[in-house]
């Protein structure tokens, strides 16, 4: 698969444990607050979003938070399991015309067994 | 099956030699991304298009080009003047507006 996780941050965990992801992002301006999974060899794909006026939101087995105040997001998986192992980014959008979705430089997590 | 195709998956060219990078979709969707990945970085923004016959430059646009001639193709072009073009390039689409882009499986271009 491709090497993009090289040189990353990378956060292990034991199996069964929590995971908690960190981001800091500059731009107060965004509308949403995302973040992307990618797993070896494949595109990012989309967990979960959270909208700027709000401080939290559950997924399954997933919760993501936002600290507007210092600018830090984060996700916390619950029981990590194996196939979460990957690399993971942040991202933020504004939305209105010509919105972009900019990505943050990735962490990766490893899951022990 | 609905997605979003990128070909080839592996592309070598040689140094000075324009290359395009094909990318298509069968999602319906309006908003079309294409991002450049090096190791050990995030996804870099190259252009982006809301609709069709209109694109927008991104943060790293410099020696690339891209057309939106139909709205289920946003085709990359890599340019000579491109100083370090070798990386795996990745696009998405989006219903414009949505957080949720969908990624192809990316192009790994080489430049020898």
């Amino acid at each position: 698969g491709e090497s993009v996780g090289l040189h990353l941050p990378t956060l292990s965990v034991q199996e069964g444990d929590n995971s908690i992801i960190n981001c800091a992002y500059s731009n107060s301006a965004s509308d949403y607050f995302i973040w992307y999974k990618q797993e070896s060899g494949k595109g990012p794909q989309f967990i979960i979003d959270i909208r700027s006026n709000m401080d939290k939101r559950q997924g399954q087995r997933v919760t993501v938070l936002l600290n507007k105040t210092v600018k830090h997001l984060s996700l916390q998986i619950a029981a990590t399991q194996p196939g979460d192992s990957a690399v993971y980014f942040c991202a933020e959008k504004r939305t209105g015309a010509n919105s972009k979705l900019t990505f943050g430089k990735g962490i990766t997590l490893s899951v022990r067994p | 099956d609905g997605g979003i195709t990128q070909s080839p998956k592996y592309l070598f060219r040689k140094e000075g030699q324009n290359v395009t990078l094909s990318c298509e979709q069968n999602l319906n969707h309006d908003a079309m991304y294409w991002y450049r990945q090096d190791p050990g970085q995030g996804l870099r923004l190259i252009y982006y298009s809301q609709i069709v016959n209109d694109f927008q430059k991104g943060d790293i646009a410099e020696g690339y080009s891209v057309s939106r001639e139909k709205k289920e193709s946003f085709p990359l072009t890599v340019t000579s003047a491109q100083k370090n073009p070798t990386a795996f390039y990745l696009c998405a689409s989006s219903i414009p507006g949505n957080t949720e882009a969908f990624f192809g499986q990316g192009t790994r271009l080489t430049v020898v």
